[in-house]
């Protein structure tokens, strides 16, 4: 199916474990990010990338690491699972064009529980 | 913290009356985004606007920019009960890579 999918769309897991979220788009976007989703700060950007390879810190990536090798996939894990990590988090891609990045398509979220 | 921050937080209208909200960001910007997230959805992506560009129409939606001032409105005319929703405006800047970034968003309410 053409578009971008996160997995898993829910997600319960204890604190201290990791846990890693995907991300896959099918457009080949350059650009893909990383957004976490919490009542009151609206969306805060954790990782982004610009390729393959290309990663830089967002806004709030303690806690947080991120890998690209391929173009289609940027998963995000969450090396010791603490309760302040809880949240709603969302994958996006775009292309970047000549004047920023272009509109951004997301993702249906994950919405991850630590207990 | 944030580079957009949107005004007000949160908004509540009756059908067909307009829609205006807010969004201040602190540094310069290649274009500006707006976003709209039904509630427990993925954002869609509004309309955006370059930064060489002042207003920007898409159907009921009017889109400004004024970059002396570091701020930009999004008006919605003849407002209806499916506009109910959040809206986000998002900065596309130069940091590293280009990156895009959200602001906390306004809750328009339009009642039937």
């Amino acid at each position: 199916d053409a578009g971008i999918t996160q997995s898993p769309r829910y997600k319960i897991t204890e604190t201290g474990r990791q846990v890693t979220l995907m991300c896959h788009q099918t457009w080949s976007h350059s650009y893909m990010f990383w957004y976490r989703q919490d009542l009151g700060h609206g969306l805060r950007l954790i990782y982004y990338s610009a390729a393959a390879d290309i990663t830089d810190k967002g806004e709030v990536p303690d806690g947080y690491v991120v890998s690209r090798s391929k173009t289609e996939n940027f998963p995000l894990t969450l090396e010791s699972a603490t309760r302040s990590q809880t949240s709603v988090y969302f994958c996006a891609s775009g292309d970047y064009t000549g004047t920023g990045v272009a509109e951004a398509f997301f993702g249906q979220g994950t919405r991850l529980t630590v207990v | 913290s944030q580079q957009g921050e949107e005004d007000p937080q949160a908004l509540s209208i009756q059908e067909g009356e307009n829609a205006t909200m807010n969004c201040s960001y602190k540094t310069s910007i290649n274009n500006l985004q707006w976003y709209r997230q039904n509630s427990g959805r993925g954002l869609v992506h509004l309309i955006l606007i370059r930064s060489n560009e002042r207003e920007k129409h898409s159907g009921r939606l009017r889109v400004t920019l004024d970059t002396s001032k570091k701020s930009s409105s999004l008006l919605i005319t003849a407002s209806r009960a499916a506009d109910t929703a959040s809206y986000f405006c998002a900065t596309s800047t130069q940091g590293g890579s280009e990156k895009l970034v959200f602001g906390k968003g306004t809750k328009l309410t339009v009642n039937p």
